[in-house]
């Protein structure tokens, strides 16, 4: 399996609920980044947590970071429709950066 | 705002065709990446660079080339497009000496290869 998978591939929640994903990873890392992707666009950058940081907040997002299950969680709280996008997980390490396939995330209004 | 832009939002092309995906930004980021993306694989490295002149291969350098002869572009080429190359092309930049800093993405550019 690759380096930086999220898991589940797919998540469906309805409106004010939270969504937690979930990004696993083999190596060593510098530090770890979610994006989030809008249907057909680029990505948008959401936060950064770095290797000897376990806890970060932005907003109503919530990432964790656990290096010894190599593990890290993306948290939306009382999410809403425009929440709907594909989120990755992205692992640095010196000049080797690595993507997850991404999980899927639709907020039913 | 950080900016980066991609020549093209759609691209068709026929097999054995040369082409040129071109990327901008204009916050005089140090780095630039090229990658592609394909459904259930995410996001993967074709080749990056920490300044002008310089590149590096990514994970899947094969059949690409890429050229930065100044700070603020950053081509990719495919050298003789293969029906294997339909993709979608996304190009980031960052700042900072490691390029481990957020990375700014450009549009995309999806390329079909007939």
């Amino acid at each position: 399996s690759q380096q930086g998978e999220e898991d589940p591939q797919a998540l469906s929640i309805q409106e004010g609920e939270n969504a937690t994903m979930n990004c696993s990873y083999k190596t060593s890392i510098n530090n770890l980044q979610w994006y989030r992707q809008n249907s057909g666009r680029g990505l948008v950058h959401l936060i950064l947590i770095r290797s000897n940081e376990r806890e970060k907040h932005s907003g109503r997002l919530r990432v964790t970071l656990d290096t010894s299950k190599k593990s890290s969680s993306l948290l939306i709280t009382a999410s809403r429709a425009a929440d709907t996008a594909s989120y990755f997980c992205a692992t640095f390490h010196y000049d080797k950066v690595i993507f997850g396939p991404g999980t899927s995330l639709s907020v039913i209004p | 705002d950080v900016k980066v832009t991609q020549s093209s939002r759609y691209l068709v092309k026929r097999t054995g065709e040369k082409v040129f995906l071109e990327c901008v930004q204009d916050m005089d980021h140090e780095n630039m990446f090229w990658y592609r993306q394909d459904p259930g694989l995410g996001l993967r490295l074709i080749y990056f660079s920490y300044d002008v002149k310089m590149k590096e291969k990514g994970d899947i350098p094969e059949g690409y080339s890429v050229s930065r002869e100044k700070k603020e572009r950053f081509s990719l080429i495919l050298e003789s497009a293969s029906t294997n190359q339909t993709s979608m092309y996304l190009c980031a930049s960052s700042t900072g000496t490691s390029g481990h800093n957020e990375q700014f993405f450009g549009p995309g550019t999806r390329l079909t290869v007939l």
